[in-house]
């Protein structure tokens, strides 16, 4: 079993739209929770950021982790074509070194 | 403020071949470390360079190996290359100096072993 888990899609919505991207993890000891995007080709781009549990929003994205189920989610509110791009969830614990895992990642597209 | 910059954007080498990959970390960042991204993947933590020492390593063999410089900057270093090696490379600089312990990355090099 992977540590973090994500749908990898893809995911096709009109634009204007609600999204939401989610990805569960095992490893309890996970205490940092980002979300990165990533253009074809480019390197990922950090999104949002949350440490341990709760909900934060940043413009248009809201970001909610909720560690007693181990899952975390990304909404993106009014869908724009320029968020179309795989969305990488990754996540780090509180000691050692500053390793990411990353889940699989989830290529939206957003059509005009 | 300068951001991560990786050479060379593309590479193609042959099966057995050595490759040295570089990476300049962004302004004010001291900890860079270096993923592996396989085409439809998420990155996967090859290891990672703090203070020109090997901080943290993932499950790679030893054949990746890796520098850090005085002025932070960062090499990753691949021996005997394998077709599966065949992947972006992905370098991130951070701060330990910050709490929140964001990483930024680079555009990646496109490594292509044949």
């Amino acid at each position: 079993q992977k540590e973090v888990e994500q749908d990898p899609g893809p995911l096709s919505v009109p634009e204007g739209a609600i999204v939401s991207l989610n990805c569960t993890y095992s490893n309890s000891a996970f205490q940092y929770f980002m979300w990165y995007r990533q253009y074809s080709r480019k390197g990922p781009e950090l999104l949002m950021y949350t440490y341990s549990s709760g909900n934060k929003e940043d413009g248009r994205f809201t970001a909610q982790v909720d560690k007693s189920s181990k899952y975390i989610s990304l909404f993106i509110r009014d869908s724009q074509p320029s968020d179309s791009a795989t969305y990488l969830c990754a996540m780090k614990g509180f000691q050692g070194a500053q390793k990411l895992v990353f889940g699989q990642g989830t290529r939206l597209t957003i059509n005009p | 403020e300068t951001g991560v910059t990786q050479s060379p954007t593309h590479l193609i080498k042959t099966r057995g071949q050595q490759v040295t990959l570089r990476c300049s970390s962004q302004s004010g960042h001291n900890t860079v470390s270096w993923y592996q991204q396989a085409l439809g993947q998420g990155p996967q933590f090859i290891f990672q360079y703090y203070r020109e020492e090997e901080n943290g390593r993932g499950n790679f063999p030893p054949r990746f190996s890796g520098l850090q410089f005085p002025n932070y900057s960062s090499e990753l270093n691949v021996n005997a290359l394998e077709l599966d090696d065949s992947a972006l490379y992905l370098c991130a600089s951070s701060s330990r100096t910050e709490s929140t312990y964001e990483q930024y990355f680079g555009p990646g090099t496109r490594l292509t072993v044949t």
